[in-house]
């Protein structure tokens, strides 16, 4: 099992480029989350996928839009990049059932300049 | 709005001490409790988990919950510098799944 997978490892973007960063997981897992993190400000969730065909908010939404492509993929797409957007952006998974540990993706470093 | 704090550190303890990260978080409904590490440059790594007031221990860590304090912290006895690393509180509660997070504890372990 590869666990979580992220593309790209490392990308810069110019101020108005867009981009869609790629999530896969090989463990049959439900549910899919995009985080964000930035110095001083921890782990801030963007968007979630509680299962197949389901996307909602989560903490900070804006400037992001999501697709949960099948079970395994859930990719994170940056329309029109700002250098607020700068971040570390990590996807994680969460085993079926009740179980709420999620399981982290080696993360996306973003910079736009 | 959910909330989790952690102590700002960071804190430095000298090689085979004992490390005490704490967490409160606020909202009363709050189920489970997770602790994650996550080296530099590294992603978040889950190290414990619990569910139950009381302490659970594995190997060298031990997870303690007071549900009507609101408070979890991690203990990690005979700390060595591959400990050294940040340390995040995440907290669950009500019927959904998602996680909040604290903002972190960096623990150093000096050799």
């Amino acid at each position: 099992n590869a666990g979580v997978t992220q593309t790209p490892k490392f990308q810069v973007l110019k101020t108005g480029q867009s981009m869609t960063l790629q999530c896969a997981q090989d463990m049959n897992h439900n549910s899919m989350y995009w985080y964000r993190q930035d110095p001083g400000m921890g782990l801030r969730l963007i968007y979630y996928s509680a299962s197949e065909g389901t996307t909602d908010k989560g903490e900070v939404p804006n400037g992001y839009n999501v697709s949960r492509l099948n079970k395994r993929e859930f990719s994170l797409r940056l329309e029109s990049a700002a250098p607020s957007q700068t971040s570390v952006y990590f996807c994680a998974s969460r085993p079926p059932g009740t179980s709420y540990e999620q399981y982290f993706g080696p993360g996306t470093r973003l910079t736009v300049t | 709005q959910k909330e989790v704090e952690q102590n700002s550190g960071p804190l430095s303890v000298p090689e085979g001490a004992i490390a005490s990260l704490n967490c409160t978080y606020s909202d009363r409904v709050s189920q489970s409790f997770f602790w994650y590490r996550q080296y530099s440059g590294k992603s978040p790594e889950l190290i414990m988990s619990i569910y139950s007031n009381g302490d659970k221990e594995d190997g060298r860590f031990t997870a303690q919950l007071n549900k009507a304090s609101q408070y979890v912290s991690l203990l990690i006895r005979d700390s060595q510098p591959s400990d050294s690393a940040t340390y995040l509180c995440a907290v669950n509660g009500g019927s959904n799944y998602k996680l909040t997070f604290g903002k972190g504890t960096l623990l150093t372990v000096n050799p």
